[in-house]
């Protein structure tokens, strides 16, 4: 079975902090993407990243991909009650065409 | 708003009841999906088409069974469900099936209840 390992699931912090989320595999990704889920809504693609040691910005949100693309992160700078949501890390293996997705890391920003 | 649509929003059913869910986009994508998703958990995967042909049954009950009549369009029927298929039912699209790297562009979901 692929895993995909998210963490932290659950986070609580104030405005104005900064975290970071982590997405952790054994096998090998031909790319993850980052998704954002709000209340109500489908989940939305904030980033894909393709390249082992890739860096991407968006505004305040940084994200990672392992140079053996086994890992990503996404680390969020000065987090805002706006970011709160479920983040949803998901990854292509090379075989199976499937998205596979992390367990969820459920964030909460308050003001 | 999404390019995504999904109908209904929401729906109440019994056990006994047939209802279908229903999906649409005008993206041109060929690959569309259906995904379960409970509470604060991540999306499960259910079906895939791949140009209007189910490729992918993620051994999902019978009780539901997929429907895509063109490109642009997917329905899921449902039938004597029970209890615990409560849960939002999202659709997605993505432009090329088996295409790696592609974004899927998600619905804003069905929020089903079973009584």
């Amino acid at each position: 079975t692929q895993l995909l390992e998210q963490s932290p699931q659950f986070l609580s912090i104030q405005e104005g902090e900064n975290l970071t989320v982590y997405c952790n595999s054994s096998s090998v990704f031909s790319s993850l993407q980052w998704y954002r889920q709000e209340p109500g809504e489908g989940p939305v693609l904030l980033v894909t990243v393709v390249t082992g040691g890739e860096v991407k910005k968006l505004k305040r949100l940084t994200f990672q991909f392992g140079d053996a693309r086994k890992d990503s992160s996404l680390h969020i700078t000065a987090a805002q009650p706006g970011d709160t949501g479920l983040y949803l890390c998901a990854g292509f293996y090379n075989q199976g065409g499937k998205l596979i997705f992390g367990q969820g890391t459920e964030l909460s920003v308050k003001p | 708003d999404t390019e995504v649509t999904q109908t209904p929003k929401h729906l109440v059913m019994g056990m006994t009841n047939k209802k279908s869910l229903k999906c649409e986009q005008h993206m041109g994508h060929r690959a569309m999906y259906w995904y379960k998703q409970k509470a604060k958990k991540p999306p499960e995967l259910m079906f895939v088409y791949s140009y209007e042909k189910l490729s992918i049954n993620e051994s999902v009950p019978s009780r539901f069974s997929p429907e895509c009549p063109n490109s642009s369009l997917l329905n899921l029927h449902l039938h004597a469900l029970q209890p615990e298929d409560s849960a939002l039912y999202l659709c997605a699209s993505s432009l090329s099936p088996g295409a790696l790297n592609q974004p899927q562009h998600f619905g804003d979901g069905t929020r089903l209840s079973i009584l």
